[in-house]
């Protein structure tokens, strides 16, 4: 069974740093491009950012771009965002979610798993 | 920047009913588009994606239509599982992939 288990969410201060983790299970972690999606309180969904397989190929949503870093650890099977000089606009429930890609298995087409998040809450 | 805006923000349903929800581009996505569906404190699900495939596991009574900037997603006779939030998402253009804002479908 495929699971994706977020962690490390909590409460930290604007301007403060925190990472969250991703732990897989239940399939080749190694072989599938992983992304971010976050959610504020009440909000829609919001790509944050994407890695490839080899953890070579990063990209990020504009917002987050210079003070987040996605990275994993294919020994691990563990996916992190690591989030520095957070602000309150920032506040929201972190998903990670694997990569459905189609029949040639080059392009996305969408999300097959998610992870049940993890909240971040950027406060003074 | 695809902008991707959902109509309405709210359906009100009535089960067994037919649910449509719709879905617009700022520009061409071709059939690059999925739709999600979120009930309150889960993550979402895929249901759809190229426009009109169904996700598996995805029952026959969700099914999606359209291409380039304008989709929708029809729900032929609402279950009581049914009412939840849905959102769609282009992959044509990206980074970044967008979402719109969500269409909840509640209970009439």
């Amino acid at each position: 069974e495929v699971q994706l288990v977020e962690s490390g969410g909590g409460l930290v201060q604007p301007g403060g740093s925190l990472r969250v983790s991703c732990a897989a299970s239940g399939f080749s972690f190694s072989s599938y491009w992983m992304h971010w999606v976050r959610q504020a309180p009440g909000k829609g969904l919001v790509w944050v950012s994407r890695i490839s397989p080899d953890g070579r190929d990063t990209r990020y949503a504009d917002s987050v771009k210079g003070r987040f870093t996605i990275s994993r650890d294919n020994a691990k099977n563990t996916l992190y965002l690591q989030m520095d000089s957070l602000r309150d606009e920032d506040t929201a429930v972190y998903f990670c979610a694997r990569v459905k890609t189609d029949s040639t298995g080059r392009f996305y087409v969408g999300y097959d798993y998610w992870g049940q998040g993890t909240l971040v809450t950027v406060s003074s | 920047e695809i902008v991707m805006t959902q109509s309405p923000a709210t359906l009100s349903v009535s089960p067994g009913e037919r649910a449509t929800l719709s879905c617009r581009a700022s520009q061409s996505v071709n059939s690059n588009l999925g739709w999600y569906q979120q009930k309150p404190g889960q993550a979402p699900r895929l249901l759809i994606y190229g426009a009109s495939t169904r996700a598996t596991g995805i029952p026959a009574r969700f099914s999606g239509s359209g291409s380039g900037t304008e989709f929708t997603l029809t729900i032929s006779s609402l279950q009581s599982e049914d009412f939840a939030v849905y959102y769609c998402q282009q992959y044509d253009n990206w980074p970044p992939l967008t979402f719109g804002g969500g269409t909840k479908v509640e209970i009439k």
